[in-house]
């Protein structure tokens, strides 16, 4: 199963953007780019997913690398209701939607 | 509300005991999915039903029994548990297995085994 990397926690101000990272350098072709986060005592929820294009919806934006080993959820003006657990996420041609230990978001007022 | 209930949010049980977690969904999804959480660990896999056959089984010990009697409803069946299987445990749905689509979750069922 294809890896991804991200750091474990990040930190921002509210307002003010957010650019989290993942590494998947061994990503396949058909592997597309999932974003999910978990907010506390809740089940995970969908963000955004892309294949080779950047993708843009009313929750983010997604930039994918040319060369699609690596990718960046921003979050153009991150809330106190952000803060989560981001998991970024390859989901392959097997359905298999294999999570990682994700990065903590924190937010500050 | 994501549109996917799952029953009970929390379970207590003796290892001896044999309850069922139930997952319900109404978004006319055909594909379902087990999760297990456990604490400082990464969701894992356990279960993958499209249009009620069984896709998938990560190897998941048999004191975990999946059943999917339509599309609308996945149970999970637990006897004879060990308290490293306590855990929260999610339930997702999607409109079809494949790569381009987006999973539902659950808020999961927590579940303590003593």
């Amino acid at each position: 199963d294809a890896k991804t990397t991200q750091p474990n926690s990040m930190e921002s101000n509210e307002e003010e953007p957010v650019h989290l990272p993942c590494n998947h350098s061994t990503i396949s072709g058909t592997d597309y780019i999932h974003w999910y986060r978990q907010l506390p005592s809740q089940g995970p929820e969908y963000v955004i997913h892309g294949l080779t294009s950047n993708v843009n919806n009313r929750m983010a934006s997604l930039a994918i690398a040319e060369d699609r080993k690596s990718s960046t959820l921003i979050l153009h003006r991150a809330t106190l209701r952000d803060a989560a657990v981001y998991y970024c996420i390859l989901r392959d041609y097997t359905d298999k939607l294999i999570f990682g230990t994700g990065t903590r978001l924190q937010v500050f007022p | 509300e994501t549109g996917v209930t799952q029953t009970p949010r929390h379970l207590v049980m003796g290892m001896t005991n044999k309850k069922s977690l139930k997952c319900e969904q109404h978004l006319g999804h055909n594909a379902m999915y087990w999760y297990k959480q456990s604490a400082k660990k990464p969701l894992e896999l356990m279960f993958v039903y499209s249009l009620e056959e069984r896709v998938e089984n990560n190897s998941v010990p048999s004191r975990f029994s999946p059943e999917c009697p339509n599309s609308s409803h996945l149970f999970l069946h637990l006897h004879t548990l060990q308290p490293e299987d306590s855990a929260l445990y999610l339930c997702a749905s999607s409109p079809t297995t494949g790569v381009a689509g987006e999973l539902f979750f659950g808020e999961g069922s927590r579940l303590t085994v003593l």
